[in-house]
């Protein structure tokens, strides 16, 4: 049972606008949530991250938007860049020690 | 620097053979993560170890294996159990608990032949 779930495995989006990644989660205990980044055959970096407590948190041009009530995560990029091209994952915790982590959908930045 | 090594960086295996996979970081980090990722799958948690000497399994613990005799150093044992060990596998560590940002390396491609 996928408690983190990306059900969009690729998205293509023109360079300068915006890109909406999406995440749902199952699991009403998560309070924790992160975004990563990944290139092919590196491993994932960190992005921004939002606590439970809060419903949006903002750096530069990226901005995470919680929404509890409906279980959805969403990472904006604005505006898109060619190096935003890269597998996007979204990961949530529930105070412990482990991340549960979604499948990760591909971002494609058209030039 | 401060950082996570991996090594190798490829890795190919005949069938049968156990190997180890390399993961040191001198973050001065307590907890490390083995994570596994293959195609179109999230990663999923092999092994994590939140102090010296204290594993426990993750998700997919079986064909596997670990060490913690030092803070530094978190090695992965695919042994000759795990039925299917070809994937991308990446190692991570956090300072304390898992609401710290995790911190990755670079990861080994695993080959089975």
């Amino acid at each position: 049972d996928q408690q983190v779930k990306q059900n969009s495995p690729s998205l293509s989006v023109q360079e300068g606008r915006i890109s909406i990644l999406n995440c749902d989660y199952t699991n009403s205990m998560f309070d924790y949530f992160l975004w990563y980044k990944k290139y092919p055959a590196e491993g994932p970096t960190f992005l921004i991250s939002i606590s439970s407590i809060k419903d949006k948190n903002e750096d530069g041009r990226f901005t995470v938007f919680l929404n509890k009530s409906a279980k959805h995560l969403s990472l904006h990029i604005v505006p898109s860049q060619p190096g935003d091209s890269a597998v996007y994952f979204c990961a949530a915790s529930e105070s412990n020690y482990q991340l549960i982590w979604g499948a990760g959908t591909k971002l494609i930045i058209k030039p | 620097d401060g950082g996570i090594t991996q090594s190798p960086k490829y890795l190919f295996r005949k069938e049968g053979q156990n190997v180890t996979l390399s993961c040191e970081q001198n973050l001065n980090h307590d907890a490390m993560y083995w994570y596994r990722q293959d195609p179109g799958q999230g990663l999923r948690l092999i092994y994590y170890s939140q102090i010296v000497n204290d594993f426990q399994k993750g998700d997919i613990a079986e064909g596997y294996s670990v060490s913690r005799e030092k803070k530094e150093s978190f090695p992965l044992t695919v042994t000759s159990a795990q039925k299917n060990p070809t994937a991308f596998y990446l190692c991570a560590s956090t300072a304390r608990a898992s609401t710290d940002t995790q911190y990755f390396g670079p990861g080994t491609r695993l080959t089975v032949l």
